[in-house]
């Protein structure tokens, strides 16, 4: 079972970048490593997810290095409403391991 | 809209109770996986489904019990409710079931809400 660990909070101001990072070191090979935005009572919301190295799309990069024990949002310019839970999440969907969340690190971005 | 339905949203019931917590997975989705998430918590998995089957446990209590029907819905059963239950319990639903799956993104209903009294 894959365990992760996350800062439980961090602070930023708004037009800054956040990098979030995730340690989960006994990863199995096949799983991938997927982060998750949640705002108060709402489901998590997929953010991006990566295998190795550096993944990016519209609104966050993901970074990973070759042990692939550690992983790092990085959130461009945040703004107010970025103040979220983050998670990440090691396994694959179809894993028939369980799909384990960290704690969440809480974002808070500040005017 | 992630496309996956939860009902009840809000369910107050009391201690000893028994309820029934439903997902409709997005269509075309053949896993559900359910999760619960207490006041300031993290989100524990509880348990997985695959076209019907059991395919991955979590810490689910013996008093909670789930099952995904034929047609791809599943339901989550809370019996002999005590206060600590009360909480959030998602669905999520995602296609694939392979372990290597690149592109396994878990929709996540909105939740249904357990207040237990």
């Amino acid at each position: 079972l894959a365990k992760t660990t996350q800062p439980i909070s961090m602070d930023s101001y708004e037009g800054q970048e956040v990098n979030i990072t995730c340690s989960h070191n006994n990863i199995a090979t096949n799983d991938y490593i997927t982060w998750y935005q949640q705002f108060p009572s709402q489901g998590p919301r997929f953010i991006i997810q990566g295998y190795k190295t550096k993944v990016t799309n519209e609104v966050a990069s993901l970074f990973i290095p070759a042990d692939r024990k550690s992983s790092t949002l990085s959130l461009p310019r945040v703004s107010l409403s970025d103040t979220a839970v983050y998670y990440c999440l090691v396994g694959g969907a179809g894993s028939a391991r369980q799909l384990t969340f960290g704690s969440g690190t809480q974002l808070t971005v500040l005017p | 809209d992630s496309g996956v339905t939860q009902t009840p949203k809000h369910l107050i019931t009391a201690t000893g109770q028994r309820v029934t917590l439903r997902c409709s997975p997005r269509s075309g989705d053949l896993s559900v996986y359910w999760y619960q998430q207490s006041l300031d918590q993290g989100l524990q998995f509880l348990i997985q489904y695959y076209n019907g089957e059991e395919r991955a446990k979590g810490n689910i209590l013996e008093r909670f019990s789930a099952q995904q029907f034929p047609d791809l819905h599943s339901e989550l059963n809370l019996s002999s409710l005590e206060l600590g239950d009360s909480a959030l319990y998602f669905c999520a639903s995602s296609l694939y079931k392979a372990p290597t799956d690149a592109t396994g993104e878990l929709f996540f209903g909105e939740g249904s809400r357990l207040t237990v009294l």
